[in-house]
């Protein structure tokens, strides 16, 4: 069972800020990773797939970067849109979701 | 655009069944797998299992002794069974579409989400 921890758990920041968020898996997950967006009240938002991939649509500040068990969610400039919930995902052995970023105005 | 729509009961006694339908517009439900997802009010995100149009199921070994999932592609629709509910079963219910990446399957689409209350 491939547990993932993300860090930090709630991050505060201000418009412009570059923001990072980690994520480690208890195993190495190849490049099985992805990264959503969760807004309260709304289904999740795919961000990155297969650890660096940007999703069609989304914004080019949202990257991501890592392997084998640790990763990265970069927003290069934050803007009023991305104060929201970031959570990991591994689907190297069925699917895993880290316990969330929050993300709040600082 | 593919769009999915969860549906079924809101409440739900203790120790009965949980049944819930996701109905998939906009394209075909053929050749993909399709999961749920559900999340407890303020906390994260869990895998419940994941049916492929053929059948075929993997289900979160956490839940796998009360979950069943089925497919009924002539409609666009699958479903989540899941029996023997209590109250930590309450949750928003998320079905998602899983899209293969360039080894693994992640979720692309995701319906709004229904929530179910477990209470008698």
């Amino acid at each position: 069972d491939i547990q993932m921890t993300q860090s930090p758990s709630t991050l505060s920041a201000s418009l412009g800020d570059r923001v990072t968020i980690t994520c480690r898996a208890s195993q190495t997950i190849n490049s099985w990773l992805a990264w959503y967006q969760q807004k309260p009240g709304k289904a999740p938002k795919l961000l990155i797939f297969d650890v660096s991939s940007l999703e069609s649509g989304v914004p080019s500040r949202f990257s991501g970067s890592g392997s084998g068990t640790e990763f990265t969610l970069t927003i290069r400039s934050l803007q009023p849109d991305d104060f929201a919930t970031y959570y990991c995902l591994q689907y190297n052995s069925y699917f895993g979701f880290g316990p969330g970023t929050k993300v709040d105005i600082k | 655009q593919v769009q999915l729509q969860e549906s079924g009961p809101g409440l739900v006694k203790p120790s009965e069944t949980l049944s819930l339908t996701c109905t998939v517009s906009g394209g075909s439900i053929s050749n993909y797998y399709w999961s749920w997802v559900r999340q407890p009010a303020g906390k994260g995100l869990e895998w419940i299992g994941r049916v492929y149009t053929s059948g075929s199921t993997n289900y979160n070994p956490s839940l796998k002794s009360r979950v069943t999932m089925s497919v009924d592609t002539s409609n666009n629709q699958f479903s989540l069974k899941l029996s023997s509910v209590t109250a930590a079963d309450t949750a928003v219910y998320y079905c998602a579409r899983n899209i293969a990446g360039r080894g693994g399957y992640y979720f692309d689409y995701w319906g709004q989400g229904t929530l179910v209350t477990v209470d008698s």
